[in-house]
Order: structure tokens, then sequence, then C-alpha cells
């Protein structure tokens, strides 16, 4: 049950767009069938962003995106704004029934 | 709305034991999966353990296998973790949150309690 590792930081100036990666064995992450994105702002709980590789919840903005690539997944940025400034893990589901997260990225809009 | 309201942290010595709670609001607690997440101060999320909607299936995570049990009455539309054993290392906010039904992954979350293991 090792995290999935993830860049420890990643910026990027606003309106361009970023990617933060989320890598791990295919034991660790269940075959990625079932990988997840969370933004966390300080002194906050988690808020789902992304689940099962790319769907958005409702009311998230479209410009978040995500997408897998073998034992990859990838969480997409667009037109990076202010309030995207906080931290971001990737979770996964494995195939011993339980869940992984990734290391955290911090997420700095210069 | 759909909420969910942790309670039971605090301070407690090594060795020691807690109970954590968390009541769910706005759903059908009784449809959804359940977990236990936390995070250690400036440190990443860790999932902890999950139930399955009628307690039948438990899972955690290694590092405290042996000593946390995951439990819940959905009469009362509440989740439980009997935390023994406690070690400096779980010193952490302890989130509650929903299994999102139909999907693997975690939607709803709670506030978080503190649970801090000192002597």
């Amino acid at each position: 049950q090792s995290a999935l590792t993830q860049p420890a930081s990643v910026s990027g100036s606003p309106g361009q767009s970023i990617t933060i990666s989320c890598t791990g064995t295919s034991g660790d992450g269940g075959g990625y069938k079932y990988v997840s994105w969370y933004q966390q702002h300080p002194g906050k709980a988690p808020k789902l962003m992304i689940y099962d590789v790319s769907k958005r919840p409702s009311g998230v903005s479209n410009r978040f995106s995500a997408s897998k690539s073998g034992n990859t997944a990838s969480l997409t940025i667009s037109g990076l704004q202010a309030e995207d400034e906080a931290d971001y893990y990737c979770l996964s589901y494995t195939s011993s029934s339980t869940y992984v997260f990734g290391t955290g990225t911090k997420v700095t809009v210069l | 709305e759909v909420q969910l309201v942790e309670s039971g942290g605090g301070l407690v010595q090594p060795g020691g034991s807690l109970r954590l709670s968390c009541v769910a609001s706005g759903f059908t607690f009784s449809n959804n999966w359940m977990n236990w997440v936390r995070q250690a101060p400036g440190k990443g999320l860790e999932w902890v353990a999950n139930i399955k909607q009628d307690g039948s299936e438990k899972y955690y995570v290694d590092s405290v296998k042996g000593r946390f049990t995951i439990s819940r009455d959905n009469a009362k539309n509440s989740l439980f973790l009997q935390m023994n054993s406690l070690r400096a290392e779980d010193t952490a906010v302890y989130y509650c949150a929903r299994g999102k039904y139909g999907a693997k992954t975690c939607d709803i979350w709670g506030q978080g309690t503190m649970v801090t293991v000192s002597s």
C-alpha cells in the first residue's frame, strides 16, 4: 500500500495550463480503472474534482480534465486561475478493495 | 443538504483509545460505503478504512490493522472508528467520507476531527 507518486509542486501563470501526474505500480493502482482527483485548500476538507479517471462531478469547472495512460494518471487544469492554488491529490481504488492516495502536489499560481 | 459531521477527537496518551463518530444527514446513509481518511499535520492524505453498506465487509490500511475497528449504525445514520493502542504517528485530522454510489471514490467529506496522541 505505498502512496502513488506525484510531483511535489507545479506552478503556472494565470491563463496557462498545467498537468499533474500520478504514477504507481499496477498492483498499487489496481490497474487504474478507478482514479479520482481532489483539490484541498488550506484548513479545508478535500473536494472531489474528478472520478472514474475522467468524470467530473456536477458543479466542477470544465477547466479540470483528466486521463490515464499505462500506470500514470494525469490531471490538467486549463485557464489557470488564482482560486486553483491548492493541494491536489490522486486516489486509486486497488485490487484489494482498499484505496491509496498520491503524495500530493502543491499548485502555485504565479 | 448532504452533510457529514465528525466528533470524538481529542488528546490521548500513547497506548490509549479513542472512538470517533460521524453523523450523516441529507442522504440515505444505508446506500453508501463509508470511509475514514486521515491527514497528519502538514502531510498528505491517507486512506484508513472503509465499510460496506450493511457492515459485512471492512478493509483497513496495513498500519492500523488490528488496532482500529470501523463500524456503522444505519438506524442512527452513524459511522464509527474505534482506535486502540494509539501511537504518536496516528496524530492527524480524521475525515469521514462517503463512498459515491456506483463509483469507487469518496464524494462527500466531513470537516474532520483532530486526534493528538502525546504524553
